[in-house]
């Protein structure tokens, strides 16, 4: 019983391509992230979803698209790929109100060629 | 603003010695803090946290964390290592970010090797 899951895995493409991410929980929490890792192992927050709504959005290239079509799902959408956005993106999710508490995916490894 | 350092990128230790990975925070307002644990090519696991209350908090795995406001500081420590504890180890700092969500800032991570 995976709790956050993400597709796909790994995702290697070509420059200047779209692709796709998705993310879902099964637990029942109300606030979904992305968070982006690069290749020194930093952590940082792009989006977060509360029910469907963007709370918040760090700043991101406007390449990047969040989509939340219920409280159990965020994918991620990324135009016009560039070498830089090569990176391990993580999915997480939190109960309302528990402070800081966030269950992650596994991850999606994406290296643009 | 709110922020966390890690002040060691690496730590190697051996089997069953203690360790203690440091982390400050800076904020000029109540703290939440947070170590988490990355296990390799796996998503982040929650170890620890300190929200209020007792300065000492005791985690998942052995782990165990004290709150120092005075040096602010919240160094994570087990008094005896597993080669199954290697792993990235990540402080971090929670803040309010609106409908009921807490965003969190992590610190560059620490990467704990328990030599055999």
């Amino acid at each position: 019983d995976t709790a956050v899951s993400q597709t796909p895995k790994y995702l290697v493409t070509q420059m200047g391509n779209d692709k796709s991410i998705k993310c879902e929980q099964n637990l029942g929490h109300d606030t979904m992230y992305w968070y982006k890792q690069d290749s020194k192992k930093f952590l940082k927050i792009m989006f977060s979803y509360n029910n469907k709504e963007l709370i918040i959005n760090e700043t991101v290239p406007n390449r990047f698209s969040p989509k939340s079509p219920d409280k159990a799902h965020l994918n991620l959408h990324i135009n016009s790929l560039e070498l830089g956005d090569s990176a391990v993106y993580f999915c997480a999710s939190s109960p309302q109100g528990r402070v800081g508490e966030q269950f992650f995916g596994p991850g999606t490894r994406l290296t643009v060629l | 603003a709110q922020s966390v350092t890690q002040l060691d990128s690496q730590v190697p230790v051996f089997e069953e010695a203690p360790v203690e990975l440091r982390c400050n925070y800076s904020s000029s307002v109540s703290v939440y803090l947070f170590w988490y644990v990355q296990y390799p090519n796996q998503g982040l696991q929650l170890l620890l946290k300190y929200l209020s209350g007792s300065t000492l908090v005791k985690g998942i795995n052995g782990f165990e964390a004290e709150f120092n406001k005075s040096q602010t500081s919240f160094h994570l420590r087990k008094p005896s290592v597993h080669i199954s504890d290697t792993a990235e180890y990540f402080c971090a700092v929670s803040k309010y970010s609106g409908a009921g969500s807490y965003q969190l800032t992590f610190g560059k991570g620490t990467k704990l090797s328990v030599i055999p």
